[in-house]
């Protein structure tokens, strides 16, 4: 079992480009959450995607936007990007809305 | 909203010795609450998910409790090792209940020396 999977690992962007990351789920969950995670911080929600919709959502302007494929992959879209959206990007899955999440290892950005 | 305070931002410890680590929610009672470990640039791993309904819950050198009067957990690693070194995150759900997506502390990084 792979477990979740990320790509890109690293990616630097300059500002007001768009970038997109790309999530693959463990086998057998169907949904997928996307965090932010800045330095020193923990993991912020950004939203969760089940059966293709996006059923919850955190904080996070517009220029954050996701997809959830028939397979269950997620990508998450970021527009105009922003220094400040430099941070670790987790993708977390999991079967059924209250059980454990299991993280990728993340996609670092870095935008100057 | 609901917030999570985790006690300190770094604890330092010796070899063999416990650790103790706090978990503190100030508005909603959360129907379970999930401790993960994150090493350096790594997604976080869970651990540990106790309900509200368990006052304790074990796993190896693990040990969490619930105190829903304190809106409180601990966790504990017993016989701690260097290996046990990482920041260690609490999680619950946003609005109580089940209610609302999992959010996190900002984490314990704990050091182990030998």
């Amino acid at each position: 079992d792979a477990g979740v999977t990320q790509s890109p690992t690293h990616l630097i962007k300059t500002r007001g480009q768009q970038v997109t990351l790309r999530c693959s789920p463990k086998s057998g969950h169907d949904t997928v959450s996307w965090y932010q995670q800045a330095l020193g911080q923990g993991p912020q929600f950004i939203f969760q995607y089940y059966e293709e919709e996006e059923r919850q959502r955190g904080n996070f302007p517009d220029r954050f936007s996701g997809h959830q494929f028939p397979n269950y992959s997620s990508e998450l879209n970021v527009n105009a990007l922003l220094l400040g959206d430099s941070a670790l990007y987790l993708c977390a899955s999991r079967w059924g809305p209250h059980s454990e999440q299991y993280f990728g290892p993340g996609t670092r950005l870095t935008v100057t | 909203s609901q917030k999570i305070e985790q006690n300190s931002e770094a604890l330092n410890i010796q070899e063999g010795k416990t650790a103790t680590l706090t978990c503190n929610y100030t508005n909603y009672s959360p129907a379970y609450l999930q401790w993960y470990r994150q090493d350096p640039g790594r997604g976080p791993v869970f651990l540990l998910l106790i309900r509200e309904n368990e006052k304790e819950k074990r796993k190896e050198r693990l040990k969490v409790t619930f105190d829903t009067t304190l809106k409180q957990s601990l966790f504990h690693i017993t016989a701690s090792q260097p290996a046990d070194s990482a920041t260690y995150l609490c999680a619950l759900p946003q609005y109580g209940g089940s209610q609302g997506n999992l959010i996190f502390g900002k984490g314990t990084k704990l050091s182990v020396k030998p």
